[in-house]
């Protein structure tokens, strides 16, 4: 079982489309950060949420931490050509040695058609 | 500034002989992570290091090794090689005990392919 639940795997969407990304978990984060990756590519930090209840935004890209610190959730308004791409949601567990250690989510392949 | 820097970027072994990857991290960073990617598991952790002691270390086998050396530089080996072992490994660095609140700045990985 995997501790991070992202859903949808994958979203094939038209340009202009707005799309939720959900990154779920039974654990407590102290925090949860949301990649990018390209093919053949390191993932690209686009964000860290820290604070339960927190909202970040960039550009077209709205996070959130859930309450509780056990979810979170990445909402691209109108999205484009640009935006696809391999997102992965990562934590860092609360308490314990976490020392450098990312549990990533499956990931969500995003597709946006012109 | 130069980021992080992985090398070889791509590698073919064969079943049974070991690897060495390096990872040279961002100037000023001494925190180094090693990561597996494959299609089936995703990223998994595999260890991290800090001014050359493993802090962390995840679910796997022994025959994976890394080591950091005084200079941040960290390399990780696999031995005895299976084909299992095929996959994107990737290294992330991040200054002293920040990377949890300001994120991680990942390589390009090493692609190896074990045939």
């Amino acid at each position: 079982t995997q501790l991070l639940e992202q859903s949808p795997q994958f979203l094939s969407i038209q340009e202009g489309e707005n799309l939720t990304v959900y990154c779920n978990s039974s654990s407590v984060f102290s925090s949860l950060q949301w990649y990018r990756q390209e093919p053949g590519e390191g993932p690209v930090l686009l964000v860290t949420v820290v604070t339960g209840g927190e909202v970040k935004k960039l550009k077209r890209l709205t996070f959130q931490f859930g309450d509780a610190r056990k979810d979170s959730s990445l909402h691209i308004t109108a999205a484009q050509p640009g935006d696809t791409g391999l997102y992965l949601c990562a934590g860092v567990e609360a308490g314990g040695t976490s020392y450098g250690k990312l549990t990533f989510g499956q990931g969500t392949i995003l597709t946006v058609h012109p | 500034k130069a980021g992080v820097t992985q090398t070889p970027r791509y590698l073919i072994k064969t079943r049974g002989q070991q690897v060495t990857l390096s990872c040279s991290p961002i100037s000023g960073h001494r925190s180094v992570s090693w990561y597996q990617q494959t299609p089936g598991q995703g990223l998994q952790f595999l260890f991290e290091y800090f001014s050359e002691t493993q802090r962390n270390k995840g679910n796997f086998p022994g025959r994976f090794s890394g080591r950091q050396f005084s200079n941040s530089r960290s390399e990780m080996n696999v031995s005895t090689l299976e084909l299992g072992d095929s996959a994107l490994y990737l290294c992330a660095s991040s200054p002293q005990g920040q990377g949890i609140w300001y994120g991680y700045t990942f390589g390009s990985g090493t692609r190896l392919t074990v045939v």
